[in-house]
């Protein structure tokens, strides 16, 4: 099962911020946060991922809470081309390779 | 690069057939990973692949599936007898296990539809 919960949907407009939650309440010292984005008929593209200190790329910037048990994808200025399929998810960064993706946010820049 | 390379896009047959899907990783990646993804379960990981060998094949849902590596820059994964239950979209991704953010690289997807 997936470690974490995302809302299903959320609506943003253009220009604005899109900031996508993720709670991973029973994430272990080991595990990571990665996003991906899922563009629709296209596979999941890597986004961002942290351990416990806010990241910040050419893409987006990802907020972890102190305890870690929520984060925030933040794409700063969204655009139409950001329309997708947004997932969380934990993994530990040695070990497994394994993803497991839960139903992610579904991401709706509007005009 | 190429990315990942999938074939075919598209595949329509018929329930009992036999459907061999195809993957070309990303040269020099020695992680490969088999996805399905559905409407119902959404995206889920079938098996996965290190320097050709199968590590984790737990989510391979019977034994009508199976898949291969016969060498670092090709894999197939076959249905067969195929259903129409099978149908959905396939994804190949690889990746680069020294890499140090290891992420995956995903191919376009097999759309496998099974009348």
């Amino acid at each position: 099962d997936a470690k974490t919960t995302q809302p299903p949907s959320m609506d943003c407009a253009e220009g604005r911020a899109a900031n996508l939650p993720c709670n991973h309440s029973t994430i272990s010292g080991n595990e990571y946060v990665y996003w991906y984005r899922q563009i629709h008929s296209q596979g999941p593209q890597y986004i961002i991922h942290g351990l416990k200190n806010n990241e910040t790329n050419e893409m987006a910037s990802l907020i972890i809470t102190e305890d870690r048990k929520s984060s925030t994808l933040i794409l700063p200025h969204a655009t139409l081309r950001d329309t997708a399929v947004y997932y969380c998810i934990v993994r530990p960064f040695v070990g497994t390779y394994k993803y497991i993706f839960g139903t992610g946010t579904r991401l709706k820049v509007l005009a | 690069d190429a990315g990942v390379i999938q074939s075919p896009r598209h595949e329509v047959t018929e329930m009992g057939q036999e459907v061999t899907l195809r993957c070309k990783p990303i040269s020099g990646h020695d992680y490969l990973f088999w996805y399905r993804q559905t409407m119902m379960r959404g995206l889920e990981l079938l098996i996965y692949f290190n320097n050709n060998v199968p590590i984790d094949d737990s989510g391979m849902p019977e034994d009508r599936f199976s898949a291969k590596m016969p060498n670092a820059s090709f894999s197939t994964l076959k249905i067969q007898p195929s259903e129409p239950r099978d149908s959905a979209v396939y994804f190949c991704a690889s990746s680069l296990g020294t890499a140090r953010l290891r992420e995956q690289y995903f191919g376009p997807g097999t759309r496998l539809t099974v009348t």
